[in-house]
């Protein structure tokens, strides 16, 4: 049974690019939520996506969107970088349960922005 | 913005030592988790702790709840080189379906 993958594992963009950045979930979740990490800090919450909807937001401006295909799968874009962008983005995925839920993070995908 | 603080940031033992390692929250929760991240790449879940629970046991972990002081800690006994990695606590709420999640600590777990 796979866990959660995401892709690639490491990108390097310049400032004003796009990004499109990959995430698989567990066998049998539904819920994808979408994290960044920078260095030495934790995982601040950007988004989570529900039957294809993005259910909650976090603190993240719109340059941060999403995806999620019918497979569960998501995407997750982000335009116009800044040089603030760069670090661990990472996926994480759960059944629905609304507020209390373990969830399953992936590798992460390691951004770096010039 | 972080719910939960970290305490101590760093920590560093010897092998066979006991860690601890404690969280504060702000707000009321539905649950408490602790996360462990090895380099800076996934994190793994270690333990769920709802809010009406004290305390919970999982093999060598031991977390405590108190919801009166906000906090939360983590005992990880007999420890080994492998524990070396940061912890983070994260607190899920009722209404919100984010978890917040706390700075960390860095646990160095010396051989």
């Amino acid at each position: 049974d796979a866990g959660v993958t995401q892709s690639p594992t490491h990108l390097i963009k310049t400032r004003g690019q796009q990004v499109t950045l990959r995430c698989s979930p567990k066998s049998g979740h539904d819920t994808v939520s979408w994290y960044q990490q920078a260095l030495g800090q934790g995982p601040q919450f950007i988004f989570q996506y529900y039957e294809e909807e993005e259910r909650q937001r976090g603190n993240f401006p719109d340059r941060f969107s999403g995806h999620q295909f019918p497979n569960y799968s998501s995407e997750l874009n982000v335009n116009a970088l800044l040089l603030g962008d760069s670090a661990l983005y990472l996926c994480a995925s759960s059944w629905n349960t609304w507020g209390s839920y373990e969830q399953y993070f992936g590798p992460g995908t390691r951004l770096t922005v010039t | 913005s972080q719910q939960g603080e970290e305490d101590p940031q760093a920590l560093s033992i010897q092998e066979g030592e006991n860690a601890t390692m404690n969280c504060s929250y702000k707000t009321s929760i539905n649950n408490l988790q602790w996360y462990r991240q090895n380099s800076g790449r996934g994190l793994v879940h270690l333990i769920l702790i709802r809010s009406n629970e004290r305390e919970k046991h999982s093999g060598r972990l031991r977390v405590t709840l108190d919801t009166s002081k906000k906090s939360s800690s983590l005992l990880i006994t007999a420890s080994r080189a492998a524990d070396t990695a940061s912890y983070f606590c994260a607190t899920a709420s009722y209404n919100n379906n984010d978890m917040r999640f706390g700075a960390g600590t860095r646990l160095t777990v010396k051989p």
